[in-house]
C-alpha cells in the first residue's frame, strides 16, 4: 500500500536558523511528491513538487526539497526560517497521472522562536 | 486565475438540516476533489470527479452527496449529518489526466450541532 510518513510531529526552530522537515514515501513506482503548507483554519498552499528529472526542486518562499530514491525520501529545507513560516507542513504523494489523488503524511507543525 | 473558491467559509447546521457546499474554479481543470480534514489531522480524500463524472468515492456515507454540474463547479450536498462530521471540507482541482498538482480552496469550516 502506498504511504507517506513524516516522522516529526512538531519542530521548533529559532528565527534565522535553518530548517529540514523529513518525509519518507512508500510507493510501487516513483510517485509524484509534494509539499503543502497550511496556516490555521486555511486551505493548503503548494510549496513545491517533484514529478521527474532534477532531484533538487525549488519552491516558493525560499523552500527547496531533494528527492532521494535510495532513501525513499523527499525532505524539505529552508536555509533561514522567518517567523511567518510557522504553520503545518504536509508532505504528500500521488501516483503517476493521479496528481490530485493525494496521500498525505501526518503533518509537521513548525513553531518559530524569536 | 489560479484560484479555487469555496463558499461558505463557515457553516453551522443542525442534524436535521440540508445544506450545500460550493466550489468553483476557472483554470480549465477537469478533475475536482473533495477532501475532509479533522482537527490536527491530514486531509482525507472523499470524492474525485473526472470530466464531470464521479470516478472515486472513498466509501463516504450517503449523507454526503457530491454533484458536478459543469466543469467549473463542484457541490457537496449535506443531509442528516452527525456531530462527528464537523471538519474542514476542502475542495481541490487539477489538470486533465492528473498530470499536475492539485490546487486547493480555503475550505469550509463545518460545525454540526
Amino acid at each position: 500500500a502506498q504511504s507517506v510518513t513524516q516522522p516529526d510531529i512538531h519542530i521548533t526552530v529559532s528565527e534565522g536558523a535553518s530548517l529540514e522537515l523529513r518525509c519518507n514515501y512508500s510507493y510501487g513506482a516513483t510517485p509524484y511528491l509534494f509539499w503543502y503548507v497550511q496556516s490555521p483554519g486555511q486551505g493548503l498552499q503548494l510549496l513545491l513538487k517533484y514529478f521527474s528529472g532534477d532531484t533538487l526542486v525549488q519552491g516558493i518562499k525560499g523552500f527547496e526539497a531533494e528527492f532521494k530514491r535510495s532513501q525513499s525520501s523527499f525532505n524539505l529545507r529552508k536555509p533561514s526560517v522567518h517567523w511567518s513560516d510557522a504553520a503545518e507542513y504536509f508532505c504528500a504523494g500521488a501516483r503517476y497521472n493521479q496528481g490530485g489523488k493525494l496521500i498525505f503524511g501526518q503533518g509537521t507543525e513548525l513553531s518559530v522562536k524569536p | 486565475d489560479t484560484e479555487v473558491t469555496q463558499t461558505p467559509k463557515h457553516l453551522v447546521m443542525g442534524m436535521t438540516n440540508k445544506k450545500s457546499l460550493k466550489c468553483e474554479q476557472h483554470m480549465g481543470h477537469r478533475a475536482m476533489y473533495w477532501y475532509k480534514q479533522k482537527a490536527k489531522k491530514p486531509p482525507e480524500l472523499m470524492f474525485v470527479y473526472s470530466y464531470e463524472k464521479l470516478s472515486i468515492n472513498e466509501s463516504v456515507p450517503s449523507r454526503f452527496s457530491p454533484e458536478c454540474p459543469n466543469s467549473s463547479l463542484l457541490n457537496l450536498h449535506l443531509h442528516a449529518l452527525q456531530p462527528e462530521d464537523s471538519a474542514l471540507y476542502l475542495c481541490a482541482s487539477s489538470p486533465p489526466g492528473g498530470l499536475g498538482e492539485a490546487f486547493f480552496g480555503q475550505g469550509t469550516r463545518l460545525t454540526v450541532v
